[in-house]
This record gives structure tokens, C-alpha cells and sequence, in this order.
């Protein structure tokens, strides 16, 4: 079955390390997304990625990277920059940005960070 | 700036019918989604709305009125597995998703 895997699901980290979260689809879709969700707002976009080698900063870029290496994957850094990295992370992924077709979401990363 | 507004909570009866509302104000439309998130999983995807009316799915139906600037979700005969959130999400003129905070829906016996 095609679809968007997030490794691992929880995630613990000592304040000032990076942690890397994974995501790989094997949906052949070329747009790949990572969205920060936390209590009581909307879901907020860090980095989109539209094709390979290439990716813009979403509105809250600040304190993470990315790369996309390989269409299926698009890893996403959370490095010690970032001030309030504790939140819930998803991965997702579409047809290329600008038709209607809905976002592909992964089971998400829980990161705690103390 | 752009907002989309959804009421946090709501509460309904196992059999019964909900509607929750979705109020937008952004800059321009390219349609409307509503998606499923239970607690601790993905959003799934229920609707696309990018025209005036309703669209029914099955026990689920969404409604939009551009000129209102207004969407609502409906569903009919409530089971308990409908107890998530429900994310209401536009396309902007830039086809960038702005989303609302969702509301939490729970059914009760």
C-alpha cells in the first residue's frame, strides 16, 4: 500500500542537540511538506519542497532545515536554534502545489524536547 | 492578515447530526478542505469545496458559500469513531493551505 512514513512516532532530546525527523512516501508525488501542529492553533508550515534539490522556508522556518535528496524523502532537522521545539511534527505530501488534490499526511512525530 | 475561524469544541449524541462551521477571511480562493484528525494520528481527507453548495459523501456533506466567506461540515448519524478533530483549511490566491485550529468533536451514548 502506497503512502507517507514518519519515524519514530515519540521522540525525546536534551535542550541544545538537533534530532532529525524522518519521512519517506512512496507515493510518487512530487510536492512533500513538514507542518508543526501544536494545542489550540492551525497547523503551520516550516518547509515545502515542490521537486527534487530544491525547497522554500514555509512561515515558520526559523531553527529548522531540510534537504531533498531523493524524491520518496524529505528529512527535516530540528536544530538547537530553535526556541520551543516540544511540539507534534507531520510529514506530507501531494500532487505538484496548485491543483486541488488533498495533502498526504504521516502518523507524525511527538517531540519532546527538555 | 489571514484567519480562518472554527469553534474549539463541540459536544453530540451518538445517532444525532452536527454541524460545524468554518468562517474564512484570506487572500483570494482556490477552495476549501476539510480534514479528520484523530487524537495522535494523521489529518485524513474528507471534502473539497471549490464551488457554492453542497457536496454529500456518504453520512458526511459540506457546504460553502464564497460571498459569506463561510463553510460548514455535516454530520448525520453520529458514531462514536466520529469523536476527533475536524480541520477546515483554504487555498489562498498563492495555493498555500492556511488552516484553522479545528474543532474538537465529541459524541457521547
Amino acid at each position: 500500500d502506497g503512502g507517507i512514513t514518519q519515524s519514530p512516532k515519540y521522540l525525546f532530546r536534551k535542550e541544545g542537540q538537533n534530532v532529525t525527523l524522518s519521512c519517506e512516501q512512496n507515493l510518487n508525488h512530487d510536492a512533500m511538506y513538514w507542518y508543526r501542529q501544536d494545542p489550540g492553533q492551525g497547523l503551520r508550515l516550516i518547509y515545502y519542497s515542490q521537486i527534487v534539490n530544491d525547497f522554500q522556508k514555509g512561515d515558520i522556518a526559523e531553527g529548522y532545515s531540510v534537504s531533498r535528496e531523493k524524491k520518496e524523502s524529505f528529512p527535516l532537522t530540528v536544530t538547537s536554534a530553535q526556541k520551543n521545539p516540544t511540539a507534534f511534527y507531520l510529514c506530507a505530501s501531494s500532487t505538484p502545489t496548485g491543483d486541488s488534490s488533498p495533502l498526504h499526511f504521516g502518523n507524525g512525530t511527538r517531540l519532546t524536547v527538555t | 492578515g489571514q484567519n480562518i475561524d472554527q469553534p474549539t469544541e463541540m459536544t453530540a449524541t451518538e445517532g444525532a447530526i452536527v454541524q460545524i462551521n468554518c468562517t474564512y477571511q484570506t487572500s483570494g480562493f482556490n477552495g476549501l478542505f476539510w480534514y479528520q484528525q484523530h487524537a495522535g494520528e494523521a489529518p485524513t481527507f474528507l471534502s473539497y469545496n471549490v464551488l457554492d453548495g453542497l457536496e454529500e459523501k456518504g453520512r458526511f456533506s459540506s457546504f460553502l458559500s464564497r460571498s459569506k466567506g463561510y463553510s460548514y461540515l455535516l454530520l448525520k448519524e453520529l458514531q462514536m469513531k466520529d469523536s476527533a478533530s475536524y480541520l477546515c483549511a483554504v487555498m489562498d490566491s498563492n495555493y498555500q493551505l492556511i488552516w484553522g485550529a479545528g474543532t474538537k468533536l465529541i459524541i457521547k451514548p
